[in-house]
């Protein structure tokens, strides 16, 4: 398998812009999670999924951003729109049964 | 509210010494304490892991050591290499293992 997958690895935009953040799980694994890096807060929990529902979304920073998993494989993460406090490297992850997350290499964006 | 507290934030060993990172937790609901490493532009892997039922977990040159009642646990490397160099996390997850709270990282450095 080659892991979890995220797309792009790398995302500039302009503030108001909507981003969109991709996550291909690895296979056969019934938990996904959205994470993000800051060197201020370092890594936090935004929202994670089982069998594709949303679990807890408490971590969520506000309404401009939201997160869907349509299928087992495929997540996304929206932003809109966008601005500069924003920018992070945002990280994808999935689990069996809630077990060891395998993270994917993150996605980093930057909005300007 | 910081629930994982890490340190140091940074760490510079020379090769073949000992490397110890500390972790304190304030929620003793935490009941699984694993350890990541994250190289640069990748995603956090698992690294070793223990539950509260037992004071050290031992892996090849990695170490835990768990204290209960202090609610502080440490990673140790031994003979540390400069391929350890690497950003290190501890974390805690909640009764049902899937909301990883994470502390904020040590950036280990070990010279050759």
């Amino acid at each position: 398998d080659a892991g979890v997958i995220q797309s792009p690895r790398h995302e500039v935009t302009e503030m108001g812009q909507e981003v969109t953040l991709r996550c291909k799980p690895i296979s056969g694994h019934d938990y996904l999670f959205w994470y993000r890096q800051t060197m201020m807060r370092g890594l936090e929990l935004l929202i994670y999924f089982n069998n594709n529902v949303p679990i807890d979304d408490s971590g969520m920073p506000e309404d401009r951003f939201s997160a869907k998993m349509p299928n087992a494989s495929f997540s996304t993460l929206k932003i809109q729109p966008s601005e500069p406090r924003d920018s992070a490297v945002y990280f994808c992850a999935s689990s069996l049964l809630g077990a060891q997350a395998f993270f994917g290499q993150g996605t980093r964006l930057t909005v300007v | 509210q910081q629930q994982v507290k890490q340190s140091p934030q940074s760490l510079i060993v020379q090769k073949g010494g000992i490397s110890i990172i500390n972790c304190a937790y304030e929620n003793t609901a935490f009941d699984y304490f694993p350890w990541y490493q994250q190289f640069p532009g990748k995603g956090p892997a698992l690294l070793i892991a223990i539950r509260p039922d037992v004071s050290e977990k031992k892996e090849g040159r990695f170490t835990i050591s768990f204290n209960k009642s202090a609610k502080q646990f440490s990673l140790h490397i031994m003979d540390s290499q400069p391929g350890d160099s690497a950003t290190y996390f501890c974390a805690a997850t909640s009764p049902n293992r899937y909301k990883l709270t994470f502390g904020k990282g040590t950036l280990l450095t070990v010279n050759p």
